[in-house]
């Protein structure tokens, strides 16, 4: 079955620290990974798409890592912001159709303090 | 900032009402799509389209309907909201172009209420 996992459901740092959230598929055949930024009564945000040859990719502060023999991708924030305060949802997508059909993560819930 | 709105932002209605929850983008996108959100829980697409003229049910069984007249408008209509409807609903749309590097643009939601 084609699941997405993200872990930790929830975390909470202080501003200026760093921080990693995981994410681990069992989706196959895979064509590339996403990581999407979603505040609280909006709508989510593309941050990177990365495909099976790439394991690491940056936008500013956010640094995603990906590992497709082992199916795991993760999303390092650096010096976290009160900004950064989000869902982070990690969706992944088959080599089907035009789009590839996607798999959503629950996301973890990031709380930034200052 | 993606040109994608949704409107209304919040909505609170009686069971048995009909609504329409708005979806419009100016990025001249042809694929659009609906996807339904609950809290802590992952999106499920509910709608697709294509381009004008197609419509395509998603992966979650839903009472809606959509129409795609227009490229720019993906409106999305329940005929009698019941509690069950009560959920945050999400549109997104993306351009023609395939492969890997293909973006969905998302709106803001609407937060629907049945009460």
């Amino acid at each position: 079955k084609n699941q997405v996992e993200q872990s930790p459901q929830s975390l909470i740092i202080l501003e200026g620290k760093n921080c990693t959230l995981q994410c681990n598929y069992t989706v196959s055949p895979f064509s590339n990974l996403r990581w999407y930024k979603q505040d609280t009564g909006r709508g989510p945000v593309s941050l990177t798409i990365m495909t099976f040859s790439e394991n690491t990719k940056s936008n500013g502060r956010y640094t995603a890592t990906l590992d497709a023999d082992t199916k795991q991708s993760s999303l390092h924030i650096t010096a976290s912001q009160l900004s950064d305060s989000a869902s982070y949802i990690c969706v992944v997508s088959d080599r089907g159709s035009t789009l590839g059909r996607l798999y959503f993560g629950r996301g973890t819930q990031l709380t930034v303090w200052p | 900032e993606a040109d994608i709105y949704q409107t209304p932002r919040y909505l609170v209605i009686g069971t048995g009402k009909k609504i329409t929850l708005e979806c419009s983008q100016t990025m001249g996108h042809d694929k659009m799509y609906w996807y339904q959100q609950d809290p802590g829980m992952e999106l499920h697409l509910i709608h697709y389209s294509y381009g004008v003229n197609s419509t395509e049910k998603g992966d979650l069984s839903s009472e809606s309907t959509v129409s795609r007249i227009r490229t720019e408008h993906f409106p999305l209509t329940l005929e009698s909201a019941r509690p069950s409807h009560t959920s945050q609903y999400l549109c997104a749309s993306s351009e023609r172009r395939t492969g890997i590097n293909e973006k969905l643009f998302f709106g803001s939601g609407t937060q629907l209420s049945v009460l």
